[in-house]
């Protein structure tokens, strides 16, 4: 059964405090991994897709990347600004829906 | 370029109401997806139309449920009758690609069955 697995739940950054949230997913063939940010009574909005092991992607602060098991998201220095839900969600090559994770809810803390 | 819109943005119903949530997806997207994320859980796959066709359908929970694409335009999902389980956020986004791509998500309907 394909599946997405996101941790920590929650995570609380000094503002400049690196880290880095995990999706670990199971998927019958990967067509594409994905990572949204979703900000209160908002939608998700896209940020990247990887779409084999290997592959990085970096926006601003931001750098995904991913293996054949997990995919990472590494925040440098984040600001207040960056304080969001970020949910990370696949798709598989035998369909076309997304199979997404709970999330991790990220604060900033000035 | 106007984005995924939902219309309304909050519903409160009591148990065996009917509703009808509206979207209206980015224009010359053909592929337009609901998803429903209920409190403490994922966000969790409806269905998906491709222009006015439902593509795939095997999210929808039971025949209380009811999508359309009009035209393969906007879409509407009624909920009718209306259960407590149904209480949740409803996602619509758009996409260009039929095999896969970025979506483009609206902001939601806050469903609360009382």
């Amino acid at each position: 059964e394909d599946q997405v697995t996101q941790s920590p739940e929650a995570l609380r950054l000094q503002e400049g405090e690196s880290s880095s949230l995990n999706c670990s997913y199971t998927v019958s063939g990967l067509r594409g991994l994905f990572w949204y940010r979703q900000d209160p009574g908002k939608g998700p909005e896209f940020l990247f897709t990887l779409y084999s092991a290997g592959e990085e992607k970096e926006k601003e602060r931001l750098k995904a990347t991913l293996t054949k098991k997990e995919s990472f998201l590494h925040i440098t220095a984040p600001k207040p600004e960056d304080s969001a839900t970020y949910l990370c969600a696949v798709q598989a090559n035998t369909g076309n829906q997304f199979y997404f994770g709970t999330g991790t809810s990220l604060t900033v803390i000035p | 370029e106007a984005g995924v819109t939902q219309f309304p943005s909050h519903s409160v119903i009591e148990k065996g109401q009917t509703v009808t949530l509206r979207c209206d997806p980015i224009s010359g997207h053909d592929n337009l997806y609901w998803y429903r994320r209920v409190m403490g859980k994922e966000i969790k796959f409806l269905l998906h139309f491709v222009k006015e066709s439902k593509q795939d359908e095997s999210g929808m929970p039971n025949n209380r449920f009811l999508a359309e694409r009009t035209g393969g335009t906007y879409s509407t999902l009624k909920v009718q009758p209306a259960e407590l389980e149904d209480s949740g956020v409803y996602f619509c986004a758009s996409s260009q690609d039929y095999k896969g791509g970025k979506l483009f998500f609206g902001s939601g309907t806050q469903l609360s069955v009382l």
